[in-house]
């Protein structure tokens, strides 16, 4: 059975810093692996989608790595923003499937001005 | 504009009345898909259909049912038989031929008394 775990499950850091958070699954037979935000009481915001064939995918601040191997995906935020702080999903797409997202409980970043 | 629009946004019933949630789409996706978010345990899957006039049982199902009559509909109803209604549900959408990337629409937050 699939499970996604993100560690920490929550964060605090001053504006600038650079940071990363981490998503770690325990079945390396995924089909995709994307990360979410959401603010609260909001729905999910796609931030990125790694195919299981990639590394690595970036989005401006944003850039998202896939280790099959060893089960894990971090996602990096350069130069952290007030704005970023929200809560952060990460979801895998078990393979052989159209569609049965898995997800992590998630990271809630704070980011201090 | 394109994308997911649910409502309502806040629903209150007693327990005991069935309720639908309603999603609709014009991102012309095949799929779409029913979450459900509770403090701490992160989404859930309910149901998920790929194509009009076929559904399937995500994780939780029971308590629930679900119609795709139309591509651009997917209605939940939670009916009595579910134990614990309260919760904020989500829907999503995805494309076919595109990782299944899944989108996702506001979210109503149903309240049973």
């Amino acid at each position: 059975k699939q499970e996604v775990t993100q560690i920490p499950a929550a964060l605090s850091v001053p504006e600038g810093e650079n940071l990363v958070l981490n998503c770690s699954f325990t079945d390396s037979a995924i089909y995709n692996l994307q990360w979410f935000r959401q603010d609260p009481g909001k729905g999910l915001t796609s931030l990125l989608l790694i195919q299981s064939s990639q590394r690595e995918q970036t989005s401006g601040r944003l850039n998202a790595s896939l280790d099959k191997s060893s089960g894990r995906s971090t996602l990096y935020i350069a130069a952290s923003q007030p704005g970023d702080s929200a809560t952060y999903l990460c979801a895998v797409l078990r393979s052989g499937n159209t569609g049965k997202l898995i997800f992590g409980q998630g990271t809630t970043l704070q980011v201090k001005p | 504009d394109g994308g997911i629009t649910q409502s309502p946004k806040y629903l209150f019933r007693k327990e005991g009345q069935n309720v639908t949630l309603s999603c609709e789409q014009n991102l012309n996706h095949d799929a779409m898909y029913w979450y459900r978010q509770d403090p701490g345990q992160g989404l859930r899957l309910i149901y998920y259909s790929q194509i009009v006039n076929d559904f399937q049982k995500g994780d939780i199902a029971e308590g629930y049912s679900v119609s795709r009559e139309k591509k651009e509909s997917f209605p939940l109803t939670v009916t009595s038989a579910q134990k614990n209604p309260t919760a904020f549900y989500l829907c999503a959408s995805a494309p076919r031929g595109r990782g299944y990337e899944q989108y996702f629409g506001p979210g109503t937050r149903l309240t049973v008394t």
